[in-house]
Order: C-alpha cells, then sequence, then structure tokens
C-alpha cells in the first residue's frame, strides 16, 4: 500500500528533551511537509521540503529542526527550545507542482509534561 | 492571521439535509481545495478548485469559488451520519513557488450529522 506513515502515534516526553518524530512516506513524492494542529484550530506550517538536502522554515519553525536525507523520509525534532510542544503533529506529502493535493499521514500526538 | 476563514465554526443537521460550510482568504490565490480531518486522524483532500474556475462537482460535494468576494462554499448533499468530521479549506497563495506549496489553512467548520 502507498502512503505516509508517522510513528509513533502517541508520544510523551518530560520537559526539556528533545524528541523525534517519524514521517516517511512511500509515494515517491517530491515535496514534505510538517504542520502543527492545537485543539480547535487549523493547521500551522512548520518546514517543508521541496527536493533531499533541501527544507525551508514555514510560519512557526522555532523550536524544531527538521532534516531530508532521502526523498522518503523527513523527521521532525521538537527541542527543549519549543515553549510549548505539546500539540499533534502532522505530516504531509504531494507529487510537487502548483495543482496538486497533499496527502496526509495520520498524526502523531506529543504530549510534554 | 490566518489565510482561510470557514464559517460557521459548527454546524450540526439531521442526515439527508444538506450541509453548506464557506470559506474567506484575504490575498489572490493559485488554487484552494477542501479537505476533511476525522477526530484525532490525518487530513484527507477533498476537492481543489483553480482561481479561474468557479465551480466543481465529485459526488456529493459541490464547491463554489468567487475569487470577486475572495470567498469559497462547500456543500455536501444528502449528508450522512458518516460525514460527521471537520472541513477546512486552504489556499495556496501567488507567493507560492517550487515544487513544495506552501497551503495555508482556515481554523475548519466541525460538521455533526445526526442519524
Amino acid at each position: 500500500d502507498g502512503g505516509i506513515t508517522q510513528s509513533p502515534k502517541y508520544l510523551f516526553r518530560k520537559e526539556g528533551q528533545n524528541v523525534t518524530l517519524s514521517c516517511e512516506q512511500n509515494l515517491n513524492h517530491d515535496a514534505m511537509y510538517w504542520y502543527r494542529q492545537d485543539p480547535g484550530q487549523g493547521l500551522r506550517l512548520i518546514y517543508y521540503s521541496q527536493i533531499v538536502n533541501d527544507f525551508q522554515k514555514g510560519d512557526i519553525a522555532e523550536g524544531y529542526s527538521v532534516s531530508r536525507e532521502k526523498k522518503e523520509s523527513f523527521p521532525l525534532t521538537v527541542t527543549s527550545a519549543q515553549k510549548n510542544p505539546t500539540a499533534f503533529y502532522l505530516c504531509a506529502s504531494s507529487i510537487g507542482g502548483r495543482y496538486y493535493e497533499q496527502y496526509f499521514g495520520p498524526g502523531t500526538r506529543l504530549t510534554v509534561t | 492571521s490566518q489565510q482561510g476563514e470557514e464559517d460557521p465554526q459548527a454546524l450540526s443537521i439531521q442526515e439527508g439535509e444538506n450541509a453548506t460550510m464557506n470559506c474567506s482568504y484575504k490575498t489572490s490565490i493559485n488554487n484552494l481545495q477542501w479537505y476533511r480531518q476525522n477526530s484525532g486522524r490525518g487530513l484527507v483532500h477533498l476537492i481543489l478548485i483553480r482561481s479561474n474556475e468557479r465551480e466543481k462537482h465529485s459526488g456529493r460535494l459541490r464547491v463554489t469559488l468567487d475569487t470577486s468576494k475572495k470567498s469559497s462554499s462547500l456543500l455536501i448533499t444528502a449528508s450522512r451520519a458518516a460525514d460527521t468530521a471537520s472541513y477546512f479549506c486552504a489556499t495556496d497563495g501567488p507567493f507560492s513557488s517550487g515544487s513544495a506549496r506552501q497551503l495555508t489553512f482556515g481554523s475548519g467548520t466541525q460538521l455533526t450529522v445526526l442519524p
């Protein structure tokens, strides 16, 4: 089956610890994205990547880091510098270009206490 | 502030009725997309309408776009309990370039369809 996988589904961490969220796609998509969603809110773009070894900051990149060493993988690290990291994190990919939809993974719910 | 804003924030209807959700945005766009999200899940793409299109249909979905009013509407006809979800509009602005499209999402409409 083609698609996007995110792991784990639920993640708990202590304050001050860095944590890495996994995102893998086998759709052969060039572009990948990370979004954050808070309760009752829409999605906000954290980082995006157009091709391997390239990524750009989105609207709320502070306290986050990413890498894109392989086309199919785009992990997100939530660092201790992120002031309010508890949220639902969604990864997406798209074939690229102007008129294509984004395909989303199932999400990771991160709780930091 | 976010580009797209949905209205209403919440909508509750009976099964079989039609549901209409609206989206307004602020700047010019390349395209507008509608997504659905079941509680605690990822988003699923429903339909994309280009800036030069006025109306588009897909099954029970009908989307309209009025670029002069910077607004779009999503109509779900003959709703079913399984349509219960949050619905988001997302816009792809004119300054978005390259292969990665920077979509800006609204805060969503929570639709509840009562059986």
